[in-house]
């Protein structure tokens, strides 16, 4: 079946430190691929998506690019910040649901 | 603003006894679901709903039932039935019928459950 795996964390930076949370999927057909972000304490919101081979998601400076002949979709940053400490899952559409990955913890320290 | 409200955020419960965790939207999507996480597991399906008065098991659905009599509503009952209830759980709702739809999950901020 369809499955996402996601590096394991805890991944601990400093204030302007490069990122990369790799993920990498296996699924049939074209799944739309999303990174979502948690915070302490609350839900998971939508940091970016991409629905088709080569598409590059982008928010709040991360990225991310749809590459089907790697299976991945690796999150990238060029400079974290201290708020940018969080929980990242690496999710992959599977109608109706979604499918997730464990999640990355990320800890920026000042 | 619209969204999904979930309640109670944090609940106790003495062993034996069922719990019932609120999810409301008022996105007018159809679709609705319950996640669980975990420390270090990740997020993993309970139940979803596609339409009014239908549901589906997810991958963990056993010690948990479900009820959607309204579209906004989709309440999660965690009864004495399941094993390990301490969690943090998740609603999150899509609109599954629009055009363009791209399958993303719209996530309320959670209800965490403590068994004493």
């Amino acid at each position: 079946g369809n499955s996402v795996t996601q590096m394991e964390g805890p991944v601990t930076l400093s204030e302007e430190a490069f990122l990369t949370i790799n993920c990498t999927y296996t699924a049939t057909g074209y799944p739309s691929l999303f990174w979502y972000v948690q915070y302490p304490g609350e839900g998971l919101q939508l940091l970016l998506k991409a629905t088709k081979a080569d598409d590059k998601g982008s928010n709040k400076g991360f990225e991310a690019t749809y590459r089907k002949e790697t299976t991945s979709f690796h999150l990238e940053k060029g400079s974290v910040q201290v708020s940018d400490s969080a929980v990242y899952f690496c999710a992959l559409s599977d109608r109706p649901a979604l499918i997730f990955g464990k999640g990355t913890t990320l800890s920026v320290s000042s | 603003d619209g969204g999904i409200t979930q309640s109670p955020k944090y609940l106790f419960r003495k062993e034996g006894q069922n719990v019932t965790l609120s999810c409301e939207q008022n996105l007018n999507h159809d679709a609705m679901y319950w996640y669980r996480q975990d420390p270090g597991q990740g997020l993993r399906l309970i139940y979803y709903s596609q339409i009014v008065n239908d549901f589906q098991k997810g991958d963990i659905a056993e010690g948990y039932s479900v009820s959607r009599e309204k579209k906004e509503s989709f309440p999660l009952t965690v009864t004495s039935a399941q094993k390990n209830p301490t969690a943090f759980y998740l609603c999150a709702s899509s609109n599954i019928q629009g055009r363009g739809d791209t399958g993303e999950l719209f996530f309320g901020e959670g209800s965490r459950l403590t068994v004493l």
